[in-house]
């Protein structure tokens, strides 16, 4: 079975460029995060998806930052204009529905390295 | 609020020695507990979790963690490290009141030498 995936690996930016990350979740999974790491501190939940709706999204550092899930597969996550804080690793994961006495474990990706010059 | 502290940035440790990796949490209801580690170049993985019943969790290659509710506290332990364990660990919570998110720690990396 394939892991989460995410498109590019790296990406390297100038100040008020605009970069989209892409997220393939592990098929059937219904859930999908996006988590970031800014160097040397906490990963931080960004945002919940259920399908193709949003579930939570009370991480999203402010409106530069637009992700979508078109259909329920694949999510892409944009940041325009990019900003000298917004680098850092940007995190995806996906998971199973839990049901009401059980939290299913969520899988990640690999991540993508965003620098912004 | 939710919080997570691993209060060690670096744990060295002997192959062969037990290994313990710390992590408290502060949460306002019942907890979900997990660990996850990062091997270069990769992305988490999932080794462990606690959700309810027995405080004593076991997990992938070896490693278990204990729940300790008065302690808050869910540290990760293995009984003989390998020097394939060196890697970066992270404890994460969950309310299972509120939402999905996961809360995670600031990482703690395990140098474990032949």
């Amino acid at each position: 079975e394939a892991g989460v995936t995410q498109f590019p690996s790296h990406s390297v930016i100038e100040k008020g460029q605009t970069v989209t990350l892409r997220c393939d979740p592990i098929s059937g999974h219904d859930n999908l995060y996006w988590y970031r790491r800014v160097m040397g501190k906490e990963i931080k939940f960004l945002l919940h998806f259920v399908k193709e709706s949003k579930q939570d999204e009370s991480g999203m550092p402010n409106n530069r930052f637009l992700a979508e899930r078109t259909g329920g597969t694949y999510s892409t996550l944009k940041v325009q204009p990019a900003e000298l804080e917004d680098s850092g690793v940007y995190f995806c994961a996906s998971s199973t529905r839990s049901s009401g006495r059980t939290s299913n474990e969520q899988f990640f990706g690999p991540g993508t390295r965003l620098t912004v010059l | 609020a939710q919080s997570v502290a691993q209060p060690e940035d670096q744990v060295n440790v002997a192959e062969g020695n037990p290994l313990t990796v710390k992590c408290t949490y502060s949460v306002s209801g019942n907890p979900y507990l997990f660990w996850y580690v990062q091997y270069p170049n990769r992305g988490l993985q999932f080794l462990l979790k606690y959700i309810t019943g027995d405080n004593l969790v076991k997990g992938s290659y070896g490693f278990e963690a204990e729940f300790n509710k008065s302690q808050t506290s869910f540290h990760l332990k293995k009984p003989s490290a390998l020097v394939s364990d060196s890697a970066l660990y992270f404890c994460a919570v969950r309310d299972r009141n509120s939402g999905y998110a996961l809360n995670f720690g600031k990482g703690t990396s395990l140098l474990v030498t032949p």
